[in-house]
């Protein structure tokens, strides 16, 4: 069974500060890494996907990866209200098809 | 525009009943999956499938049929043998990675 952990959380951080989210994964061999974004009674929105060792960057989220420790996280620089969601770490494998978290819910206040 | 439509948005169930989840895409991809979301938890796999008229059962198949007769389609049944059938139903689509939601149908029983 292929199983992805995430921080239980909540995680609750003032405006403009960085938020941190924590993943960790069971396979090995997994290839592909990615976070979604769902806001409370919507569907996940995907967010980062990242594929190698080290860190991707788009705008104020940074996804960090480090197999060797089966270790994914997610950073959100300069955070906003607008950010308070739940956040899903999902780790992809055999043809498409992908684990998820139980997710981490982040709460920005102003 | 490309994406997946989920219709209804809202469906309720009588005891006894089955009813179908109705899953479309036009994002021209091989991969088709149906999650269901139970409050405060991930996301568990019903069914995928990765090419029409084959289909493979997921973690929770249990009480739940689908048809992949068209590409563009992947309807989810929900039969009387779910006894709990109140969740969140997501349908995902992929090219490979990473998976891409629609917007989910919300059903409960009456």
């Amino acid at each position: 069974q292929k199983e992805v952990e995430q921080n239980s959380g909540p995680l609750s951080v003032p405006e403009g500060a960085i938020a941190s989210l924590n993943c960790t994964y069971s396979d090995r061999g997994s290839q592909s890494f990615f976070w979604y974004r769902q806001y409370s009674g919507k569907s996940p929105e995907l967010i980062m996907s990242i594929y190698s060792n080290g860190d991707q960057e788009d705008g104020r989220f940074t996804a960090q990866l480090n197999k060797a420790s089966q270790y994914v996280s997610l950073l959100i620089r300069d955070s906003q209200p607008s950010d308070s969601a739940t956040y899903l770490c999902a780790v992809g494998w055999d043809a498409g098809k992908s684990t998820f978290g139980d997710g981490t819910t982040l709460t920005v206040k102003p | 525009d490309g994406g997946i439509t989920q219709s209804p948005k809202y469906l309720f169930r009588k005891e006894g009943q089955n009813v179908t989840l109705s899953c479309e895409q036009n994002l021209n991809h091989d991969a088709m999956y149906w999650y269901r979301q139970d409050p405060g938890q991930g996301l568990r796999l019903i069914y995928y499938s990765q090419i029409v008229n084959d289909f493979q059962k997921g973690d929770i198949a249990e009480g739940y049929s689908v048809s992949r007769e068209k590409k563009e389609s992947f309807p989810l049944t929900v039969t009387s043998a779910q006894k709990n059938p109140t969740a969140f139903y997501l349908c995902a689509s992929s090219d490979n990675q990473p998976q891409h939601f629609g917007d989910g149908t919300r059903l409960s029983i009456l």
